[in-house]
């Protein structure tokens, strides 16, 4: 079976700060791993993806994640944080071969205050 | 491109009814995979389509159903409806299968149940 953490509920920030949210993962084989956002009353967005290859993978906005395979960590990280950037941000796992379901973490709350 | 629709946007119905939910994908994005989202379990997988066949299904009750078109399009239905159906209803799309695509979500369909 395969699960995701996110150990924080709420991550607060200031603007121009540099931001991170955790993900640690459990698959039994090798993951895909994904970070999606939400914004109130919208879907989710992707972000980015680690299918294989650099462990720092760049995605959309600045944000950028990096795949720690030892500690089974997929932490999404941008340089300088944004008031805009507040949302609702989820880590995602599928496990090579489980098809397209997808299993996502409890989310994470990112304030960013100016 | 046009993003992923979901029909309708806002629901309401009472305990006991059914109630059918719809969702177009991104063209040329053959699969389709359905998502429950509510504040005390979170994000959690309904069930996954490709080819009009389902690939996957999550945990959860036969009163949940779905099917997709030849054109890819797709419906859930949930029958006999309880107070504990109501969440946020969000369908993904994407280019298969693999499980390297990454899914895009619409703007979901929220289902209340009185």
């Amino acid at each position: 079976a395969q699960s995701v953490a996110q150990p924080e509920d709420q991550v607060n920030v200031a603007e121009g700060n540099p931001l991170t949210v955790k993900c640690t993962y459990s698959v039994s084989g090798n993951p895909y791993l994904f970070w999606y956002v939400q914004y109130p009353n919208r879907g989710l967005q992707f972000l980015l993806k680690y299918i294989t290859g650099d462990n720092l993978v760049k995605g959309s906005y600045g944000f950028e994640a990096e795949f720690n395979k030892s500690q089974t960590s997929f932490h999404l990280k941008k340089p300088s944080a944004l008031v805009s950037d507040s949302a609702l941000y989820f880590c995602a796992v599928r496990d090579m071969g489980a098809g397209n379901m997808l299993t996502f973490g409890g989310g994470t709350r990112l304030m960013v205050k100016p | 491109k046009a993003g992923v629709t979901q029909t309708p946007r806002y629901l309401i119905k009472t305990r006991g009814q059914q109630v059918t939910l719809s969702c177009s994908p991104i063209s040329g994005h053959r699969s389709v995979s359905w998502y429950q989202q509510t504040p005390g379990q979170g994000l959690q997988f309904l069930f996954e389509y490709f080819s009009e066949t389902q690939r996957n299904k999550g945990n959860f009750p036969g009163r949940f159903s779905g099917r997709q078109f030849s054109n890819s399009r797709s419906e859930m239905n949930v029958s006999t409806l309880e107070l504990g159906d109501s969440a946020l209803y969000l369908c993904a799309s994407s280019l298969g299968p693999e499980g390297a695509y990454e899914q895009y979500f619409g703007p979901g369909t929220r289902l209340t149940v009185t």
